[in-house]
């Protein structure tokens, strides 16, 4: 079995701030981790992935997310916010290289000016 | 780029009537997924095709069906819409190896009155 959660449905930061987006998985075989992002009336596209190299894994648009096996995360962070990162993040798993992940409820990002 | 088109940005149905939403994909991908997304519950996997004429349950396929007659077609039915099937429905697709890292339609909201 496999799960996701991610903590806080909000998480509201000054642009030009640190964004930490916090993700933990729940899988009995090695995952694979995702972050995927859903601007406003789009539908999510893939931000990054973890498919077991490296644990430190670079996306785009400035995003990255390390991959710690001992705490169960996946957070993602960026170093400075912009205000076109104000969207829905999703966390999402698929155990074991299944094709078929399951998804967090999602993180709305708020970007204050 | 891969592109995934769902026929409809907006529908508005009245409850009872039979619903087809359509979705097509242009990169020869073997999966292909529907979701429903509601506020707070995130992604929910309706059903998934891994290759024409399969089909699976996902976790919520009640008051649903689907029909995968040519690889790149993937079509959710609702035999016969109730006003609790009022939600955004997302449609993906992904390559059978790709272990959980899909491609996104930018989705259909569906409004059963």
């Amino acid at each position: 079995a496999q799960s996701v959660t991610q903590l806080g449905s909000h998480v509201s930061v000054s642009e030009g701030a640190l964004v930490l987006l916090r993700c933990n998985y729940s899988s009995s075989v090695p995952p694979y981790l995702f972050w995927y992002v859903q601007y406003p009336n789009q539908g999510l596209q893939l931000l990054l992935k973890y498919t077991s190299a490296a644990t430190l894994v670079k996306g785009i648009n400035g995003f990255e997310a390390e991959f710690k096996k001992s705490e169960t995360s996946f957070h993602l962070t960026k170093p400075s916010a912009h205000m076109s990162d104000a969207a829905e993040y999703f966390c999402a798993v698929s155990a074991g290289g299944s094709y078929i992940p399951t998804f967090g409820r999602g993180t709305s990002l708020i970007v204050h000016p | 780029d891969v592109k995934v088109t769902q026929s409809s940005r907006y529908l508005v149905k009245r409850t009872g009537e039979k619903v087809f939403l359509e979705c097509v994909q242009d990169m020869d991908h073997e999966n292909m997924f529907w979701y429903r997304q509601d506020p707070g519950l995130g992604l929910r996997l309706i059903y998934f095709s891994y290759d024409v004429k399969m089909k699976e349950k996902g976790d919520i396929p009640e008051g649903y069906s689907v029909s995968r007659e040519k690889k790149e077609r993937f079509s959710l039915i609702l035999e016969s819409a109730s006003t609790n099937q009022t939600s955004m429905y997302l449609c993906a697709s992904s390559l059978e190896q790709a272990a959980g890292a899909l491609h996104f339609g930018n989705g259909t909201r569906l409004t059963v009155t």
